[in-house]
């Protein structure tokens, strides 16, 4: 039972360059997050989605932009990487309706040079 | 706006102490409020939850009660194990959009043999 995979787990780029984080749920969720944490904020939710084809704002959308193209993968994207997006980034799913617990992969620790 | 607020860490107890971590929190209507846990190098799972006032949530030996006249949510075990040392997250969804969850920043829980 797979859950929430998210890829590749590290990461190391350099200012400016692009790169593209995948995560794709196996639950048949209908709604999918992003998250960053960092020390000492916890964790901020970037972008949301909620059903197949629909994206949203969270907390702190600036630099970067996600698709749901299809209902199990959110896709997160980072198009000129800065070191202030130096996080663990966390996907996570769940149901709909109201306070369905969240299920979340394992992250993926991203550093920008 | 949503809020959480849970007492900072680290906090470092022996095998077989009492432990309690306090989570206050503000939100717009009627909450629910959850409790997860992020073991090293993992996402965060969710650890219990309790939708209502006065509902108690309980699993693994650790409990927490909705007080809403304190607006309060705090964690509790009456005996820790190594096993149990993570961090650990309060959080609530709340509101209109009742499937995002507002996290409090985390407290690291230490526990030694």
């Amino acid at each position: 039972n797979a859950g929430v995979t998210q890829t590749p787990k590290f990461r190391v780029l350099k200012t400016g360059q692009s790169m593209t984080l995948l995560c794709a749920q196996d639950m048949n969720h209908e709604y999918m997050y992003w998250y960053r944490q960092d020390p000492g904020m916890g964790l901020r939710l970037i972008h949301y989605s909620v059903g197949e084809g629909t994206t949203a704002k969270g907390e702190v959308p600036d630099g970067y932009n996600v698709s749901r193209l299809k209902k199990q993968n959110f896709l997160l994207g980072l198009e000129s990487a800065a070191p202030s997006q130096t996080s663990v980034y966390f996907c996570a799913s769940s149901f709909t309706g109201a306070n369905q617990p969240q299920h979340f992969g394992d992250g993926t620790r991203l550093s920008i040079l | 706006g949503n809020s959480v607020t849970q007492m900072e860490g680290p906090v470092t107890l022996s095998e077989e102490a009492f432990l309690t971590i306090n989570c206050t929190y503000t939100a717009t209507g009627y909450p629910s409020l959850f409790w997860y846990v992020q073991y090293p190098g993992e996402g965060l799972q969710l650890l219990l939850k309790a939708t209502k006032a006065d509902d108690k949530g309980s699993n693994k030996g650790f409990e927490a009660t909705y007080r809403k006249e304190t607006t309060s949510f705090h964690l509790e075990k009456g005996s820790v194990q190594v096993s149990d040392s993570a961090v650990y997250f309060c959080a609530l969804s709340s509101g209109g959009s009742n499937y995002k969850l507002t996290f409090g920043k985390g407290t690291l829980l230490t526990v030694n043999p």
